[in-house]
Formats: C-alpha cells, sequence, structure tokens
C-alpha cells in the first residue's frame, strides 16, 4: 500500500496560472478531503467527498475546484493563483465519513505551494 | 471566536517533564474528538481519539469534557521524541476542524 500520495512536492506559480494537485490513496477509502495550512492557523478544510460524484465545500473553498470521478482520486484546481494561496497543502482520506468518529484520517506528504 | 482553540504556546520543557494541553471547541453539536500530532514540515499523524471517559494509552492521557466543551491531552515523562506539534482536532458534522497547534519542545 502506498497510502495517500500527492504530487508535485513543491511548486512555484505566478499570479494567475492555474493548476491541479493531484491525490491518490489505494486504501478503498470513501471520503478523501483537502486542506491548507498556513503559520499560526492550523489545517483548513478547502473541499471534502464523501464518495465518488460527491464533493461539498469547506471552510475556504474560494478559488480551488475539486472532482472525483473515481474512489482513488481527488484532484485540487486552483483556477487563477494568487499569492493568498500560497500554503502547504494536504490530501487526506479515511474509510468513510459515517465511521469518522472512529477512523483515523490519513494524510498525504503534502505540497508546497508558492505563489509568486 | 475560532472554532477550535489551543494553547498558543511554544511549550519548552526537560525531559520527564509532565505537560497538559487545553483545547476549547465553540460547537455543542461536535461528534468526536482527537489529538494528532505533526512533526516539522511532515503530514499530521493520529496521537489518539478522546472518549467521553477519557482514555490512556501509555504515557498519554485524554479528557473530554462537554459540558464545558474543553479536551485535554497529559503526557507524562516526556520524552525528546515527543517534541513536536499538537494538534486538537474536531469532527463537526463530518467535517475534521483543527486548532492551530501547540508546539512542545522536551530539552535534555
Amino acid at each position: 500500500n502506498a497510502g495517500v500520495t500527492q504530487t508535485p512536492k513543491f511548486q512555484v506559480l505566478k499570479t494567475g496560472q492555474s493548476m491541479t494537485l493531484q491525490c491518490a490513496q489505494d486504501m478503498n477509502h470513501e471520503y478523501m478531503s483537502w486542506y491548507r495550512q498556513d503559520p499560526g492557523m492550523g489545517l483548513r478544510l478547502i473541499h471534502y467527498s464523501v464518495g465518488a460524484g460527491i464533493t461539498d465545500q469547506g471552510e475556504v473553498p474560494n478559488g480551488y475546484n475539486v472532482s472525483r470521478s473515481t474512489t482513488e482520486d481527488f484532484p485540487l484546481r486552483l483556477l487563477s493563483a494568487a499569492p493568498s494561496q500560497t500554503s502547504v497543502y494536504f490530501c487526506a482520506s479515511s474509510y468513510s465519513t459515517l465511521t469518522l468518529n472512529r477512523n483515523e484520517q490519513f494524510f498525504g506528504p503534502g505540497t508546497r505551494l508558492t505563489v509568486l | 471566536r475560532k472554532e477550535v482553540e489551543q494553547d498558543p504556546g511554544p511549550f519548552n520543557v526537560p525531559e520527564g517533564a509532565t505537560v497538559a494541553f487545553n483545547c476549547t471547541y465553540s460547537n455543542s453539536a461536535s461528534q468526536s474528538f482527537f489529538w494528532y500530532r505533526q512533526d516539522c514540515r511532515k503530514e499530521p499523524k493520529l496521537l489518539m481519539s478522546v472518549y467521553s471517559s477519557g482514555n490512556e494509552d501509555g504515557r498519554f492521557t485524554a479528557q473530554l469534557n462537554r459540558a464545558s466543551q474543553y479536551i485535554s491531552l497529559l503526557i507524562r515523562d516526556s520524552k525528546l521524541s515527543d517534541s513536536a506539534t499538537y494538534l486538537c482536532v474536531v469532527n463537526q458534522g463530518g467535517k475534521l476542524i483543527f486548532g492551530q497547534g501547540t508546539e512542545l519542545s522536551v530539552k535534555p
């Protein structure tokens, strides 16, 4: 099992560019989510998905899009990058939202994004 | 007011010390509670879940007070390897809400 994988590990963008952060898991988890982490802010939920074809917004969804066409993949798209989106992005998965009370979330290693 | 608030830290303690972290949450409908550990520039990992009756895992004890909307983590006999940031996490309707984290540095 590779667990949760994210690519790229590092990325530098110019303001206005678009890009997609990739996230994949091989644990057959239904629940997947994206967070951003900024200094002193903890992790903030961007978008999440309870299964293929279903996505919903978290705390800070503006400027980001997601889709979930398969159970394994949950890409995060930045539509027009802004310096305020400079952050570390973590993807996470867990077995099911119904059992989120008991099941831990497994995190990917993160993508460090800088927008100039 | 933030939904989940933790002690600001950092905590600098000698090896062998006992250290306690506190966390409060604002939504009384929160369903479940966790402590995660995050090492520098790495992904967070689950340390332990927090149950209403309180629970212990070796040197770590977690407590929950639903009436006061308060969660705590106690680390006894701290080790150098305990140095990390500790994140209080609350499940609200299937969304995990993270506190900002409290940094712990254990010195020889």
